[in-house]
């Protein structure tokens, strides 16, 4: 069965600085999906970025970037000019390519300091 | 995209009591799925309920204690049955849109507390 590891419960950070989350999994499928989605205290989850296995460039979507290394089975997600409404808690996630459902992390709580 | 309305947002509930939470989307799916998130944890997946079939449910999680329908393409319902205080979780719906950019849709989920 697949697992998502998130090994950091929490992180914070200074406003308009750089923060890393990171996340590691565990799958023997080749292809593949990985995601990080923010929760902020409205409960509403939102896809913050997605990046296909078989591609090996890194996703990027504004000031959120990943760090995808297919080989170490390792995805972290860079957030740059770090605002306060980033505050929420992530979410690593994980679907394989012909799969049905999402596996999740244990989500990191990030904290923006002013 | 999809817009999930899921209903009610929160409740609080006398335990041996039973709450039904509605689930709503814009457009039709083929697959729904059901979420549990207990206080400060991550998601744990309780069913997949297809349209015209039994749901599917997950290791822990018996239809007994959560039936689910789903009588149409574009809505479900969770009923939580029998509740304790183990039962207060925030519930949410998801739908994945099936397409190339698959990405999954989440309702604004139900706080269920327990007394």
């Amino acid at each position: 069965a697949q697992t998502v590891t998130q090994s950091q419960p929490e992180m914070s950070v200074q406003e308009a600085e750089t923060v890393t989350l990171s996340c590691t999994y565990d799958t023997s499928e080749s292809d593949y999906y990985l995601f990080w989605y923010k929760q902020p205290p409205s409960r509403q989850m939102i896809l913050v970025i997605r990046q296909e296995a078989y591609k090996q460039q890194n996703a990027t979507e504004n000031r959120f970037s990943v760090n995808f290394q297919k080989a170490a089975k390792s995805f972290s997600l860079k957030i740059s000019d770090s605002q306060l409404g980033d505050a929420a808690m992530y979410f690593c996630a994980y679907r394989a390519f012909y799969g049905q459902n999402f596996v999740f992390g244990p989500g990191t709580r990030l904290s923006v300091l002013p | 995209s999809a817009v999930i309305s899921q209903k009610p947002s929160r409740d609080i509930c006398q335990r041996g009591t039973s709450l039904t939470i509605q689930c709503q989307v814009d457009s039709q799916v083929t697959m729904m799925f059901w979420y549990r998130q207990q206080p400060g944890q991550s998601l744990t997946l309780i069913a997949t309920a297809n349209q015209g079939s039994e749901a599917t449910y997950e290791s822990g999680f018996v239809i007994d204690k959560f039936p689910i329908s789903r009588p149409n393409l574009t809505f479900s319902t969770l009923t939580v049955s029998n509740m304790s205080p183990e039962d207060s979780s925030i519930y949410l719906c998801s739908v994945e849109d099936g397409g190339f950019n698959t990405e999954a849709f989440f309702g604004q989920g139900t706080r269920l507390t327990v007394v």
